[in-house]
This record gives C-alpha cells, structure tokens and sequence, in this order.
C-alpha cells in the first residue's frame, strides 16, 4: 500500500496526558498537512510542511500543538495536556508541490488524504 | 464565519437519477476548488477540481459547474450509483488562504437502489 498511513488510528486518553500520532506520506511527496475534523464539519486546517520546514500554522494550533516533520519524510503531531475540546478525528495529507508550473495549474492540486487518527479525550 | 458553506446536509437520490450537490463561498479571493468524498473510516479522496478561470470541468459521471458571479458552485453526478452514497466536501483555496483549503461542512448523499 503507497498511500497515506497514519498511527495509530484511534486513541483514548484522559484530560492532562499528552499524545502523538505519526503521519507517513506518499514517499515523493514534499508537502504534508494536518487538519483536525469534528463531528459534522468538514476538515479544517492546522499546519503544513514543505520537506522538513513548517511553513504555515493555522491559528487554531495552540500552543499545546506541535507538529515536526525532521527528514522531511514523516510527520508527528503531539498535543500536550490534551482538553475534551480536542477530541477530534486528526487527519494528515500530502501532495507534491512543482514550483515549475503555472500559477493555476499549482495552486490547490489534490491533496491525498490518510485514513486519520480519532483522538478521545475522556 | 464559514467562508465555504454546503447548505443541504444530506441528500437522497434514486440510482440512475442525477444528484447535484450545492456549495457556496464567501471570499472572493478564492481561485480553485475542488470536491473530495469520504466514505466512513475513510480519509477523504479526490474527485474533481476546477479553476476560477473555467465555468465547468467534467470528468466520466462528475461535472462540476461554477458561477463566479454568484460565488456559487455544483457537482452533478449522473447517472447516481449506489456506490456514490459517502460525504462529499467542498473545498476552496486562494487570496490569504494561498494553497491551503477551505472545506465545507459536507453534504451526505445517499444513493437509493
């Protein structure tokens, strides 16, 4: 299987603790995105990386939120003194970014998505 | 404030029928779309994208219409089938959001044998 893994793929933990979970992108891919969902919403941005750089974070990444992607290969997501409010499915993505196409053709292009990690906070 | 907005949370169609999925923006500034559906336990998965500078894209039983002027976009399915039943999400980048998307609330489909 070459696409998008992630572990684990739920995780049940108590106010206070801290968690991680692991993305794997599709090897060639460059870029790779963290996105939280929540019941009956769609998926909302948290951070991206370009290789091994962090490039954008999204406001709703607190503090307690961390995310590193040292080789540029795979990721980790780690929040510290998990709250119920972060119960959440968390979802990683990659695509492979070509600075040498046009404008239009670069900009958004599919981004594939892995199965995600449901976190629950009790 | 939901700058990408899917108004009909679920939908109900009879196979071999069309289904035609709604989505509505917000910010001007977004120059491409694209739907995504997600069956359960499932990660999201592509489907069909389009340009601002395009008015429809097709692709085999997919069409995706946009109205710029209206800030408004569709996906049509036809013929429906039941394997199309899952979420669909509509998504949007562009303007201050750059490469990063915009996703809606979803919409369910449900295709009826």
């Amino acid at each position: 299987d070459t696409g998008v893994s992630q572990d684990p793929r739920h995780k049940i933990t108590k106010r206070g603790q801290n968690v991680t979970f692991r993305c794997d992108p599709i090897s060639e891919h460059n870029r790779l995105y963290w996105y939280r969902q929540t019941l009956g919403q769609g998926p909302e941005f948290l951070t991206y990386f370009q290789n091994e750089a962090q490039l954008e974070k999204s406001r709703l990444l607190s503090d307690r939120f961390s995310a590193e992607r040292p080789k540029g290969s795979f990721s980790t997501l780690e929040i510290q003194r998990t709250e119920q409010g972060d119960s959440a499915m968390y979802l990683c993505a990659s695509r492979r970014h070509d600075p040498s196409r046009p404008v239009v053709g670069r900009r958004g292009g599919e981004q594939f998505f892995g199965p995600g990690t449901r976190l629950t906070v009790l | 404030d939901q700058q990408v907005k899917q108004n009909s949370p679920s939908l109900s169609v009879q196979e071999g029928r069309i289904s035609i999925l709604n989505c509505d923006y917000t910010n001007s500034m977004f120059d491409y779309f694209l739907w995504y559906k997600k069956y359960p336990a499932e990660g999201p998965t592509f489907l069909i994208s389009i340009s601002s500078i395009k008015d429809k894209n097709e692709d085999g039983r997919f069409t995706v219409f946009l109205n710029k002027s209206a800030k408004h976009l569709s996906l049509h399915i036809v013929p429906s089938q039941p394997g199309d039943s899952a979420v669909y999400f509509c998504a949007a980048s562009g303007g201050n959001y750059g490469q990063n998307f915009v996703f809606g609330p979803g919409t369910r489909l449900s295709v009826l044998p």
